[in-house]
């Protein structure tokens, strides 16, 4: 069956450091692929998506590109921020087309000042 | 635009009691779902709604939860009797709809049950 696997967290970066949370995925057929973020407190937010092989998507300085070779959606930001804490989570749509998300178990991240 | 509503957004009761959690989504949003979240763990569907009718229950536990979507708006997530390994986060989405793969789907904020 489908399904998403995301690094383990937490991941804890300085300010300005590089980010990059790994993400692989399986499925049959073409899925489209997703980023979401859950800030403290709050409800799951789109980051990111792609919805063919080699798309990248990207959205407040995060990117991530849709790497049908190797089943794979790593998220990397240049530059990260304290404010960019939170909890990320990939996802995929079922390949049925049925629009059911399957998502990872979520990485955490922790920037410092 | 307003976002999905969920309302309450905590919850505490004790085992066996019955208990319901309601979500309305963004305005002409055909597609809602319910989706149960385990702590550190990922988002699961319980059921997907296409207008009125559910069209993807099979992960929703039959035997004691029940859910609705009267008019095709609001919808209704009832637990009855609630177990202790209920407690969780239970997440409402919308989408446009039309079960397509690329649509986003738009979270509320969750209900928090803690079951004791």
């Amino acid at each position: 069956g489908n399904s998403v696997t995301q690094m383990e967290g937490p991941v804890t970066l300085s300010e300005e450091a590089f980010l990059t949370i790994n993400c692989t995925y399986t499925a049959t057929g073409y899925p489209s692929l997703f980023w979401y973020v859950q800030y403290p407190g709050e409800g799951l937010q789109l980051l990111l998506k792609a919805t063919k092989a080699d798309d990248k998507g990207s959205n407040k300085g995060f990117e991530a590109t849709y790497r049908k070779e190797t089943t794979s959606f790593h998220l990397e930001k240049g530059s990260v921020q304290v404010s960019d804490s939170a909890v990320y989570f990939c996802a995929l749509s079922d390949t049925s087309n049925t629009g059911k998300l399957i998502f990872g178990q979520g990485t955490t991240l922790q920037v410092k000042p | 635009e307003a976002g999905v509503v969920q309302s309450p957004r905590y919850k505490i009761i004790e085992k066996k009691q019955p208990v319901a959690f309601w979500c309305n989504p963004i305005s002409g949003h055909n597609t809602l779902y319910w989706y149960l979240q385990n702590l550190g763990q990922g988002p699961e569907l319980l059921i997907r709604y296409e207008n009125e009718e559910a069209v993807d229950d099979s992960q929703l536990p039959k035997d004691r939860f029940s859910a609705e979507r009267l008019k095709g708006v609001d919808s209704t997530l009832k637990i009855q009797p609630a177990e202790l390994g209920d407690s969780a986060v239970y997440l409402c989405a919308s989408s446009l709809g039309g079960g397509r793969g690329t649509d986003t789907q738009y979270f509320g904020p969750g209900t928090r049950l803690t079951v004791l």
